[in-house]
């Protein structure tokens, strides 16, 4: 695809629901991040994948929060027990297939709002 | 850790002024900087990346430097256009990733 895209684009979830958030990449991009963006405040990073290997998950708030890419294309970012504090934009970005990681662009998809009632 | 800030949080200017964003961050043991858009409801869009053994990068009307003993970073934007109203956010990138919380920029026609 041409960029960056995520499902779906707004999430409404009761507290203690169970979320799953897709991330699709851009085609033949090694590495793939997730952020978490409350209201008001820069993205706060949760974790990266180069490839199928989640290369650092320290940003991950709490073990309810998990994240898999088990083919090294689609991430999905699940999110088990939701609370009210859980509610953000949770932004997705890719960047090139050459270098990856730190040295290069990242690419953003539009993100999934997500509130908690 | 790493601590990225933005100043001003908030900036309004009349079309056509030049105008300069500010970033500052604490650890300078970074990989690069990148300046970012973000329009509202959107994700967010690179503007530039400088990489650590940079100064500078121009793209248009915009230019970034960096100043890595600082630990400081400006995007000037020349001959501001009310398309260029946004949040821009800049990143710092070493170990981890870390973006400020933004400069709120409307630029009045």
């Amino acid at each position: 695809g041409a960029g960056v895209s995520q499902s779906p684009r707004y999430k409404v979830a009761k507290r203690g629901q169970d979320v799953a958030l897709r991330c699709d990449p851009i085609s033949g991009h090694v590495s793939l991040f997730w952020y978490q963006q409350a209201l008001g405040q820069g993205p706060e990073f949760l974790t990266y994948f180069q490839n199928e290997a989640q290369l650092d998950k320290s940003g991950l708030p709490s073990d309810r929060f998990f994240a898999e890419r088990p083919e090294g294309s689609v991430s999905t970012l699940k999110i088990q027990r939701t609370q009210q504090e859980d509610s953000a934009v949770y932004l997705c970005a890719s960047s090139s297939r050459l270098a990856g990681g730190r040295g290069e662009t990242q690419y953003f998809g539009p993100g999934t709002r997500l509130l908690v009632l | 850790k790493q601590e990225v800030t933005q100043i001003p949080a908030a900036l309004s200017v009349p079309e056509g002024e030049n105008l300069v964003l500010n970033c500052s961050f604490t650890d300078s043991a970074i990989y690069n900087l990148q300046w970012f858009r973000q329009d509202p409801g959107k994700g967010l869009t690179s503007l530039l990346l400088i990489q650590s053994s940079q100064r500078e990068q121009t793209s248009g009307r915009l230019n970034a430097s960096l100043d890595k003993s600082s630990g400081r970073s400006t995007l000037y934007i020349a001959a501001s256009q009310p398309g260029d109203s946004a949040t821009y956010l800049c990143s710092a990138t070493g170990n981890q990733f870390y973006f400020g919380t933004g400069t709120s920029l409307t630029v009045i026609p």
